[in-house]
């Protein structure tokens, strides 16, 4: 089945750049879609099909897709984007959601 | 503004059914293009979907729980449920259930309960 590969750590500084990956064969095909998720929380989207953000998520956050990765950017982090982040897709072979392996993000 | 709240049994025996009920307020569940779904997470891990359901009945399970799930919705009642069967410890978990785009093709999860944790224990 379908397999999307996190690392399961980013630090960064406060006002930094933080990039987190997402990789899977050929997901630059597939449209992908991030979650944030703070402890205790339920998981809330932050971007969608590769790069578009809902309505109220600040534009430090963007995402990317090509090839086999895609990446969420965060831009001048501040202590409030610790948490933990997902991508997603669907994966049409077998018609299920596939979630990534996660990855936490500690803000210095 | 959307919003949806589990229920069910915070304890479950092995061997027994998992029963959940996901209540939608502040928008149909009849909407044109969206579909119901549930999403598990064992503590401290990673995110699993379960299944979907359109307000037609229409599924989507995931293929590794297939077996072993049932979803239904109740559009006069707003809420749609999970079942799951056969449970063991491995489905002890926070379970979610969410509102995603599901037409033309499933895309993302855009709205989410606040999870509800579920033991399998004796």
């Amino acid at each position: 089945s379908y397999v999307l590969t996190q690392p399961p750590s980013v630090s960064v500084a406060p006002g930094q750049t933080a990039r987190i990956t997402c990789g899977g064969d050929n997901i630059g095909s597939k449209s992908v879609h991030w979650y944030q998720q703070e402890p205790g929380q339920a998981p809330v989207l932050v971007v969608h099909d590769d790069s578009e953000r809902p309505s109220g998520i600040p534009e430090r956050l963007s995402g990317s897709n090509s090839g086999n990765t895609a990446t969420l950017t965060i831009s001048r982090v501040e202590a409030g984007d610790e948490a933990d982040y997902y991508c997603q897709v669907w994966d049409s072979n077998s018609d299920h959601y596939v979630f990534g392996t996660g990855t936490k993000v500690t803000v210095l | 503004q959307l919003q949806l709240q589990e229920s069910g049994p915070g304890l479950v025996k092995p061997s027994a059914t998992l029963s959940l009920t996901c209540n939608v307020s502040g928008d149909s569940i009849n909407s044109v293009g969206f579909y119901w779904g549930w999403i598990r997470q064992d503590p401290g891990k990673g995110l699993e979907w379960i299944g979907s359901i359109y307000s037609t009945g229409h599924t989507y399970y995931h293929p590794s729980l297939k077996s072993r799930v049932t979803m239904s919705v109740d559009t006069s009642k707003t809420q749609f449920s999970l079942q799951l069967s056969s449970v063991t410890a491995a489905d002890t978990a926070v379970y979610y259930c969410a509102r995603h785009v599901g037409l033309p093709a499933p895309y993302y999860f855009d709205h989410w309960g606040r999870g509800t944790l579920v033991t399998v224990s004796s």
